[in-house]
C-alpha cells in the first residue's frame, strides 16, 4: 500500500523559504517509472502543479515558479524535499505531494498524501 | 502553458448523467492525450478517476467515464449518487513542456 505524508511549518513569514518534506513508503524512488511530485491548492481555488522528481533525479518545475523552487530526494529516507524561496502570502494554500509510476498510469498523479496548509504572514 | 478552461459548476438529479467538460487548445489538449481527472470531496485529498483520456484506475466504478474530441476533454458520470458531490479538476501532462497544468475545477452538486 502506497502513502505519502507531508510536513512542515504551518506559518511562514514574508521573504522566508519554505522547506516541506514528504515521506512516503510502500514504493521505491528508484524504481525506474517512478516519481513525486508537488501540487498545491490556495483556499478555494484550484489545484496549482509545482515540481516533479523522477527515479533516475530528473527534476522538472512549474515554469511560473522555477526560480524560487527547488526539488531533491533521499532514497534511503523515502523523502522528498520541496524548498521554496521567497515567500509571499499569495503563496497560502495546502501543499500535497502526489506519486506517480509510468508504468501504472502514465501522467497522472494516482495516490495524494493528505496534504499540509502553510500560511504565509508576518 | 494556460490553465485548462472547465465549466465553475454543473448538477444533475440522482440517477442521471452529468458531463464536465475541459477544454485548452490544438497545442495542449488536442495533441496530448495525458489527460487525467481528479475527485476532491470536500477537505480531502484529490483523487485521481481517470488517466490518459479514457483509463480508469482499478477500484474507480465504471460509472465514471472520460474522453476527448478536438480540443476538449470531457469526463462523464453516469447514474449520479449523493456520494459523487465534489470538485472535480482535469490536468493534462506535455511532452513538449515536460509539466503538467490543472483546469479551474468544476463544483459538481447533486440535486
Amino acid at each position: 500500500q502506497i502513502t505519502l505524508k507531508e510536513s512542515g511549518p504551518t506559518l511562514v513569514k514574508p521573504t522566508q523559504t519554505l522547506t516541506l518534506t514528504c515521506t512516503f513508503s510502500g514504493f521505491s524512488l528508484s524504481t525506474s517509472g517512478v516519481g513525486v511530485g508537488w501540487i498545491r491548492q490556495p483556499p478555494g481555488k484550484a489545484l496549482e502543479w509545482l515540481a516533479l522528481i523522477y527515479w533516475d533525479d530528473d527534476k522538472r518545475y512549474s515554469p511560473s515558479l522555477k526560480s524560487r523552487l527547488t526539488i531533491t530526494k533521499d532514497t534511503s529516507k523515502n523523502q522528498v524535499v520541496l524548498t521554496m524561496t521567497n515567500m509571499d502570502p499569495v503563496d497560502t494554500a495546502t501543499y500535497y505531494c502526489a506519486h506517480i509510476d509510468y508504468g501504472d498510469a502514465p501522467g497522472a498523479f494516482d495516490i495524494w498524501g493528505q496534504g499540509t496548509m502553510v500560511t504565509v504572514s508576518s | 502553458q494556460s490553465a485548462l478552461t472547465q465549466p465553475p459548476s454543473v448538477s444533475g438529479s440522482p440517477g442521471q448523467s452529468v458531463t464536465i467538460s475541459c477544454t485548452g487548445t490544438s497545442s495542449d489538449v488536442g495533441s496530448y492525450n495525458r489527460v487525467s481527472w481528479y475527485q476532491q470531496p470536500p477537505g480531502t485529498a484529490p483523487k485521481l478517476m481517470i488517466y490518459e483520456v479514457s483509463n480508469r484506475p482499478s477500484g474507480v466504478p465504471d460509472r465514471f467515464s472520460g474522453s476527448k474530441s478536438g480540443n476538449t476533454a470531457s469526463l462523464t458520470i453516469s447514474g449520479l449518487q449523493a456520494e459523487d458531490e465534489a470538485d472535480y479538476y482535469c490536468s493534462l501532462y506535455t511532452s513538449s513542456s515536460t509539466s503538467w497544468v490543472f483546469g479551474g475545477g468544476t463544483k459538481l452538486t447533486v440535486l
